[in-house]
């Protein structure tokens, strides 16, 4: 692996189904962010960690859970998937809060 | 609130020069980022200006006005892969990343 990995590449999902995004880093980055981006808008955050065991909440985690057990992996959750969840998700990370981020690749999700 | 403020897309030729401007109001500055995505990709970090002035790194350019709320990108000598979207970001005083719309940049021959 090197750098930022991200699970699945892309999903369809039915509405009301649980999902898990996957994400994993190599950098021993302490850092680590999950965005949506949709069309016409700018990357919003869902949530983010700043070093292993502790995550908050950004500015759309309604609907989203993430947990940090370790220093490279960070799933983001989608309890009860609604179609207004259909985006493109990205996972970041950055040695701290105020250092540049690295993107993984994205997953393309979509909710039907 | 927070704002972020991009052109939502530009035109340019190539070989020519342009300049993507980027005007804020974020709680606290920290630090201004430029990302580029081309289409279907992931983010990728061009710049990173925390002091007024420009920063200049190959074809590629970025100026801070902290006073204005204001920055932008000069891209020199464009290139057909120069065509992609622009991203401006902000670290505001929580120290998270306020991010704009993202310009997109279309270079015709």
């Amino acid at each position: 692996i090197a750098g930022i990995t991200q699970a699945p590449t892309s999903q369809i999902l039915a509405a009301g189904r649980r999902m898990t995004l996957r994400c994993t880093q190599d950098m021993r980055h302490n850092a680590m962010y999950w965005y949506r981006q949709d069309l016409g808008l700018g990357l919003r955050l869902i949530h983010y960690s700043n070093t292993a065991g502790t995550t908050g909440k950004g500015e759309v985690p309604d609907g989203y859970s993430v947990s940090r057990a370790n220093t490279d992996d960070f799933p983001l959750t989608l309890a009860s998937a609604v179609p207004s969840q259909t985006s493109v998700y990205f996972c970041a990370s950055s040695e701290s809060g105020t250092d540049t981020q690295y993107f993984g690749p994205g997953t393309r999700l979509t909710v039907l | 609130g927070q704002n972020i403020d991009q052109p939502t897309e530009m035109t340019a030729t190539e070989g020519a020069i342009v300049q993507i401007n980027c005007t804020y109001q974020t709680s606290g500055f920290n630090g201004l980022f430029w990302y580029q995505q081309h289409a279907g990709e992931a983010p990728t970090f061009l710049s990173y200006n925390v002091l007024d002035g420009l920063e200049e790194k190959g074809r590629f350019s970025s100026f801070l006005s902290r006073s204005k709320g204001y920055s932008y990108l000069l891209l020199k000598e464009l290139q057909m892969k120069d065509s992609a979207s622009y991203l401006c970001a902000v670290v505001d005083s929580n120290y998270q990343l306020i991010w704009g719309a993202g310009t997109k940049l279309i270079i015709k021959p």
